[in-house]
């Protein structure tokens, strides 16, 4: 069945940096755009960014525009999310999701996720 | 683009519990549900505002109109107990989540 696996959650300094992967196995990767959302400790549902199916479209929320960037290697079945100029207000747990085909931005799948802590 | 839920709702077990997403000329857009409990990730349970994923269960059904999208569970039981989120695509503003209701049934 589909899973994705997300890793690279740690502790980090304000202002460090930090790089997440997600690994997904169980369906043909490159044919999917896939997302980073995350969720602060006790708060909602924040998308942050999403890159298309063979990586050369991407966007981020106004929040990481400017600190996080995101990519994939298709040929690792990988996502990932580089962290930069990291924030207190950053701490979340972080979700890859999988995109249904078709559009309308469904995500379909979810991975169990990585928590980020930032703190000194 | 904003999307406005309700903070929290009580069902009674065996109940019906709606839980509405308010936004501006909502019912032109495709609303999708999450279902969150606990310690865990999020699971689709209502896409496109009206369609059921496989293995949701028939109790979960979707409408949008106006100004307000709506989930109902139906014949509510305690493992409908979570967090649901409502979102939509949004060309300025990309991905856009509601602020997540907590169902508590009673």
């Amino acid at each position: 069945q589909v899973q994705l696996v997300e890793s690279g959650g740690d502790l980090v300094k304000p202002g460090g940096s930090l790089r997440l992967s997600c690994a997904a196995s169980a369906f043909t990767f490159g044919d999917y755009y896939m997302s980073w959302i995350r969720q602060a400790p006790g708060k909602g549902l924040e998308w942050i960014s999403y890159i298309s199916n063979r990586g050369r479209t991407m966007d981020y929320a106004d929040s990481v525009k400017g600190r996080f960037t995101i990519s994939r290697d298709n040929a690792r079945n990988s996502l990932y999310l580089q962290m930069d100029s990291l924030r207190a207000d950053d701490t979340a747990v972080y979700y890859c999701a999988r995109e249904a085909p078709g559009g309308g931005t469904i995500f379909d799948y979810w991975g169990q996720g990585t928590l980020v802590t930032v703190s000194s | 683009y904003e999307l406005t839920q309700p903070l929290s709702l009580s069902v009674a077990l065996g109940q019906t519990a709606t839980i509405t997403c308010g936004g501006s000329n909502v019912g032109i857009k495709n609303v999708h549900w999450y279902q969150q409990k606990p310690g865990q990730a999020p699971i689709l349970v209502i896409y496109r505002s009206t369609n059921r994923p496989s293995g949701i269960p028939e109790r979960f059904s979707g409408s949008n109109s106006g100004n307000t999208a709506t989930l109902t569970i139906s014949r509510a039981q305690a493992e409908d107990e979570a967090d649901y989120y409502c979102q939509v695509w949004d060309s300025g503003t990309v991905v856009v989540f509601g602020g997540g209701t907590k169902v508590t049934v009673l």
